[in-house]
């Protein structure tokens, strides 16, 4: 069974300082992971994602996410917040090696606070 | 950019009423799905579709859940008798294929009174 893990509720940082959002997995297979973002009364927006290869994936907005094998991790990261970043952030996993729905598993999410 | 197309935005359904929410997916995407989100907070998943059929399905699609994609175009849940706590907002979200990641629609925010 897939399962994703934010531990943070709330992530608070000053605009121009870098900003990380943790993301854990689990997952049997290989892992396709995904980060999402989701402002006031919209919907989710694709930001990101890792299926191979490098593990640092650089996505939309200047976000980046570093995959971690060995810790299991796929934290979402900028190196210079902007106020207009504040939002909800999603973590999301799917078993890249199963087959026929492709079914994702999101994370709890985390809301991301940047202080002008 | 192509996009899903949910409607309605709003939908307000007394308690036991059937509701049918509707989903135009991207066109030449071929694994559709619905989540939930219950006040802003965790989304759910619900059920995944492809090839004319249910993949996969949580354990919140019960009996009074289903969906069809009844033309080459829409993608339809149906709640047959709504009860209180399926009050939340709808998404649909579609993919071309296991690799790349959803586009989801603006979602149906459904309030059963």
């Amino acid at each position: 069974a897939q399962s994703v893990a934010q531990p943070e509720d709330q992530v608070n940082v000053a605009e121009g300082n870098p900003l990380t959002v943790k993301c854990t997995y689990s997952v049997s297979g290989n892992p396709y992971l995904f980060w999402y973002v989701q402002y006031p009364n919209r919907g989710l927006q694709f930001l990101l994602k890792y299926i191979t290869g490098d593990n640092l994936v650089k996505g939309s907005y200047g976000f980046e996410a570093e995959f971690n094998k060995s810790q299991t991790s796929f934290h979402l990261k900028k190196p210079s917040a902007l106020v207009s970043d504040s939002a909800l952030y999603f973590c999301a996993v799917r078993d890249g090696s199963g087959t026929g729905g492709f079914k994702t598993i999101f994370g709890a999410g985390t809301r991301l606070f940047v202080k002008a | 950019e192509p996009e899903v197309t949910q409607t309605p935005s709003h939908q307000v359904t007394q308690m036991g009423q059937e509701v049918i929410l509707r989903c135009v997916p991207i066109s030449n995407h071929l694994y559709f799905y619905w989540y939930r989100q219950i006040l802003g907070q965790k989304v759910e998943f619900l059920v995944s579709f492809y090839n004319n059929e249910i993949s996969e399905k949580s354990e919140i699609f019960d009996d009074q859940f289903s969906v069809e994609r009844p033309d080459g175009s829409n993608f339809t849940l149906k709640i047959r008798s709504t009860k209180l706590e399926d009050s939340a907002m709808y998404f649909c979200a579609s993919t071309v294929r296991g690799g790349y990641g959803y586009t989801f629609g603006s979602g149906t925010r459904l309030t059963v009174v």
